[in-house]
């Protein structure tokens, strides 16, 4: 099934801010909200974001999430070094019928 | 608080069939939609498959469909994945998930390897 768009790797540095992408098509990103969720290494993932830009209870507000047509942003702003992991995109796909992914991206803190 | 467990990963060949559950706890099991994920080893997330909360639907993968089942028992707050015909590509960390509007709650995995 036909996946989300995401760069595979951005870089900032510290107190920097960081903004990750995430296209996909009219029947998901543009049409049903997108969830970010974060990896770190050797965990499961952790949901930062829920349609488009609702943050669940004790997710920083450093954290901040939009869509503008077919592409979604997650925006990470005073960069900390745990910020450092994988970032997904999601959403449910209404003529596939299934939940896509974003490819990913490695967010690196330097 | 809300907790869950997945078990019976394992190392098994091509061809056989395995069934993996996801314990619930700390949330009222049966009035949630409950979901299976995958990531293979470096690679991405993945969804699987997706049972609503009183099990009647159910809703998977293309690259699952005919071969792996969802199912729940929501008086063992319980949630199962019968995989068959698993192929080497099956290979992957399993998770289960609870959905609120997306995948708010995980488990830590459990990891399938079909090899021979």
């Amino acid at each position: 099934q036909a996946g989300l768009t995401q760069p595979p790797s951005v870089s900032k540095g510290l107190r920097q801010t960081a903004t990750l992408t995430c296209t996909g098509n009219s029947n998901n990103v543009g049409d049903q909200g997108v969830a970010w969720l974060q990896q770190h290494q050797g965990h499961p993932p952790k949901l930062l974001s829920y349609r488009n830009n609702n943050r669940p209870s004790g997710i920083s507000e450093r954290l901040s999430a939009s869509r503008s047509g077919n592409t979604a942003s997650l925006t990470i702003s005073g960069l900390q070094p745990d910020d450092e992991a994988d970032y997904y995109c999601s959403a449910w796909d209404s003529s596939l019928s299934a939940w896509v992914f974003g490819g990913g991206t490695k967010l690196t803190v330097l | 608080q809300v907790q869950l467990v997945e078990s019976g990963g394992g190392v098994v060949q091509p061809g056989e069939s395995l069934r993996l559950s996801c314990a619930a706890s700390g949330f009222t099991f049966s009035i949630y939609t409950m979901h299976w994920l995958r990531q293979a080893p470096g690679k991405g997330l993945e969804w699987v498959a997706v049972v609503s909360f009183g099990g009647s639907v159910e809703i998977y993968a293309d690259s699952v469909k005919g071969r792996f089942i969802i199912s729940r028992d929501n008086s063992k707050n319980t949630l199962h994945l019968q995989m068959n015909s698993l192929r080497a590509e099956d290979t992957a960390v399993y998770y289960c998930a609870r959905e609120v509007d997306a995948f708010d709650h995980w488990g830590q995995g459990t990891l399938v390897t079909v090899s021979s």
